[in-house]
């Protein structure tokens, strides 16, 4: 498995401070993720990176942003952070081959980081 | 990406095979089929994927039918330590590689 951290593993803080979560990798996987996983949703994409300050939205990106200045960090930011986004945070992180029909990369992910917004 | 469909919970016997089935009755041809799994607290780990043609390694074997609309997951002898959540996902190939987890099956292993 790929080596990812995740830091804070679990922070509780109050409603509308910033906060930033960070995911670190060691095997130089171009792709990157970030996921919140509620109950009854499974995981859901938040942002995802395809190199260096390259990033796009997933499917509940509202709220968040993110950052990628170096290949082995990914920084999923909480501007002001809500009750609605206390959640488990998980990073993913992918080493793309060719894209095409041969194309079947796998995802490892991180420990995860428990969000706690009072 | 296709949508999948998994029972919510099943229970198997430790030392006994568990099959754990998925449909994806609108899967594409350029879909392919991934399991992943999720043991209470951790993140997800990989198991197998594939496209048409049944696979196996050392973790689990995976089942496609003919017309690729549902496949099942086997672990040949359940242990405890497979209690877990179980995510049946399908995937296009190319792009950004990102994964549609759906709320997936509950495996209780069972002495």
């Amino acid at each position: 498995d790929a080596g990812i951290t995740q830091s804070p593993r679990h922070k509780v803080t109050e409603t509308g401070t910033p906060v930033t979560l960070r995911c670190h990798q060691t095997e130089n996987h171009r792709y990157m993720y970030w996921y919140r996983q509620d109950p009854g949703h499974g995981l859901r994409l938040i942002h995802y990176s395809y190199g260096v300050k390259d990033t796009d939205k997933g499917e509940v990106s509202d709220g968040y942003s993110v950052s990628r200045s170096k290949t082995e960090d990914f920084l999923l930011t909480l501007e002001s952070a809500t009750s609605s986004q206390t959640s488990v945070y998980f990073c993913a992180t992918s080493r793309l081959g060719l894209a095409g029909a041969s194309s079947t990369d796998t995802q490892y992910f991180g420990p995860g980081t428990r969000l706690t917004v009072l | 990406d296709a949508k999948t469909t998994q029972p919510p919970s099943m229970d198997c016997a430790e030392g006994r095979a568990a099959n754990l089935p998925c449909n994806h009755s609108t899967i594409s041809g350029n879909e392919y089929v991934y399991w992943y799994r999720q043991i209470h607290s951790q993140g997800p780990q990989y198991i197998i994927h594939g496209l048409k043609n049944n696979e196996t390694n050392e973790m689990a074997s995976l089942i496609i039918t003919e017309d690729r609309k549902s496949s099942t997951l086997i672990l040949p002898h359940a242990t405890l330590r497979d209690t877990a959540v179980y995510y049946c996902i399908v995937r296009a190939t190319g792009g950004g590689n990102k994964l549609t987890f759906g709320t997936g099956t509950q495996l209780k292993v069972e002495l």
